[in-house]
C-alpha cells in the first residue's frame, strides 16, 4: 500500500527553527508537495520538490531525498502565525496525490 | 483568497435531508476535485473532474453525488447521509490533473458538514 508518515504534533518556540519530517512509500514518484493549513482555513501551497536537494523560499525550505523516500520542511525564525498544520503529499506514478495526515505545529512565545 | 470559493461554509443536516455544496473557481483551471478531511486523517480524494468529465470516483458511496456543469463550477449533492459523514469537505482546482510539473492544487476554504 501507499503511505505517507509525518509526526502528528510538534511544539517549538518563537524565533527558533523547526524541522518537520515526511517519509513516504508510494508506487512511483512524480513530486512532493508541502501545504500549510491554518485552523478553519484552506490548505495553501508552500513548496514543491521533484529533484533531490534543498529548495529555499524565504523562511521556509524543503528538502527531498528520493532514494530515502524522505523530505523535510524547515521553518526558520518562527513566528506565532506559523502555528498551523503542515501537510505532506506525494504524487505517485499515476499522478495521484497521496496525502499525509498532517503535522500540527504549535508555536509558544 | 485562493480563487476557489465554497458555499456554504457550515451546514447542519439531518439524515433524511437533501442538500448541496457549491464550489466555484476563478483561476481558469481545467480540473476540479472534491476532498473529504476528517480530524487527524489524510485528505481523502472523492471525485475528480477534468474538462467537466468525471475521471475519478474513489469508491464514494452513492449518497454523495457530484455535478460539474462547466469547468468553473462543481457541486456535491448530499442525501441520506450518516453521522460518520460529518467532516470538512474541500473543493480544489488545478490546471491539469496530471503530467505537468508542479501542477499545484488550489483549495477552497471548505464546507464544514455536520450530520445529525
Amino acid at each position: 500500500g501507499q503511505n505517507i508518515d509525518q509526526p502528528t504534533e510538534m511544539t517549538a518556540t518563537e524565533g527558533a527553527i523547526v524541522q518537520i519530517n515526511c517519509t513516504y512509500q508510494t508506487s512511483g514518484f512524480n513530486g512532493l508537495f508541502w501545504y500549510q493549513q491554518h485552523a478553519g482555513e484552506a490548505p495553501t501551497f508552500l513548496s514543491y520538490n521533484v529533484l533531490d536537494g534543498l529548495e529555499e523560499k524565504g523562511r521556509f525550505s524543503s528538502f527531498l531525498s528520493r532514494s530515502k523516500g524522505y523530505s523535510y520542511l524547515l521553518l526558520k525564525e518562527l513566528q506565532m502565525k506559523d502555528s498551523a498544520s503542515y501537510l505532506c503529499a506525494v504524487r505517485d506514478s499515476n499522478y495521484q496525490l497521496i496525502w499525509g495526515a498532517g503535522t500540527k505545529l504549535i508555536i509558544k512565545p | 483568497e485562493t480563487g476557489v470559493t465554497q458555499t456554504p461554509r457550515h451546514l447542519v443536516m439531518g439524515m433524511t435531508n437533501k442538500k448541496s455544496l457549491k464550489c466555484e473557481q476563478h483561476l481558469g483551471h481545467n480540473a476540479m476535485y472534491w476532498y473529504k478531511q476528517s480530524a487527524k486523517k489524510p485528505l481523502e480524494l472523492m471525485f475528480v473532474y477534468n474538462f467537466k468529465e468525471q475521471t475519478e470516483n474513489n469508491s464514494v458511496p452513492s449518497r454523495f453525488s457530484p455535478e460539474c456543469p462547466n469547468s468553473s463550477h462543481l457541486f456535491l449533492h448530499l442525501h441520506t447521509l450518516q453521522p460518520e459523514d460529518s467532516a470538512l469537505y474541500l473543493c480544489a482546482s488545478s490546471q491539469e490533473p496530471d503530467g505537468t510539473s508542479g501542477n499545484t492544487i488550489y483549495f477552497g476554504e471548505g464546507s464544514w458538514l455536520t450530520v445529525v
